[in-house]
């Protein structure tokens, strides 16, 4: 599985912008990038998929360059209820591969936001 | 639509004693998980059942067992449990199919204090 590297921690602001950017220099060309977000005392949940390029939903958006070995995970706007440690994680879109859907979690960013 | 839910939510266990860790999802989903979290960590994968009939290990599946009894429901089994094991629990479902094996869907965790 490719390794991801993400900061410890980040502080922001309520309605700004924030950028969370993960490195994974050795992802695999059938690799899938994911991110989740995980509140205090609960189970993590999926924010954004994506594989090249940009992608969009109605929480977040997800930019990963040509070379793919970085994403960024861009939440528009925040507020105080986007406090939450973010993951991000990659992993091999093959089935058959002894690593196929094990998803391994690393520490995540810490956002917090301020008032 | 209850989505993925786990029993019990708390347990204190001595050590040496046994138990089993439910969880059901009515997703309809064909694969599950389960992971533990130790405090300040990222989440890391006990087990995973693919589809109904198999199941294979994760990152750390020592003192561990499992059943998949049917399509909604996955048991982790604690035989003889050790206070290395006091973690927070958590099952998951996904759909089996490639990118979707990452989007998953997780429960609410069990709290398991092993003294």
């Amino acid at each position: 599985l490719a390794k991801t590297t993400q900061p410890i921690s980040m502080d922001s602001y309520e309605g700004q912008e924030v950028n969370i950017t993960c490195s994974h220099n050795n992802i695999a060309t059938n690799d899938y990038i994911t991110w989740y977000q995980q509140f205090p005392s609960q189970g993590p949940r999926f924010i954004i998929q994506g594989y090249k390029t940009k992608v969009t939903n109605e929480v977040a958006s997800l930019f990963i360059p040509a070379d793919r070995k970085s994403s960024t995970l861009s939440l528009p706007r925040v507020s105080l209820s986007d406090t939450a440690v973010y993951y991000c994680l990659v992993g091999p879109s093959n089935a058959g591969g002894t690593s196929y859907g094990k998803l391994t979690f690393g520490q995540g960013t810490i956002l917090t936001v301020h008032p | 639509n209850a989505g993925v839910t786990q029993t019990p939510k708390f347990q204190v266990l001595k050590t040496g004693q046994s138990m089993t860790l439910q969880c059901a999802q009515d997703m309809n989903h064909n694969s599950m998980y389960w992971y533990r979290q130790d405090p300040g960590m990222g989440l890391r994968l006990i087990y995973y059942s693919a589809s109904e009939g198999t199941t294979d290990k994760g990152e750390v599946p020592n003192g561990y067992n499992v059943s998949r009894l049917n399509k909604r429901e996955f048991s982790l089994r604690l035989e003889s449990a050790a206070p290395s094991q006091t973690s927070v629990y958590f099952c998951a479902s996904s759909e089996a199919w490639p990118g979707a094996i990452y989007e998953q869907y997780f429960g609410p965790g069990t709290r398991l204090t092993v003294t």
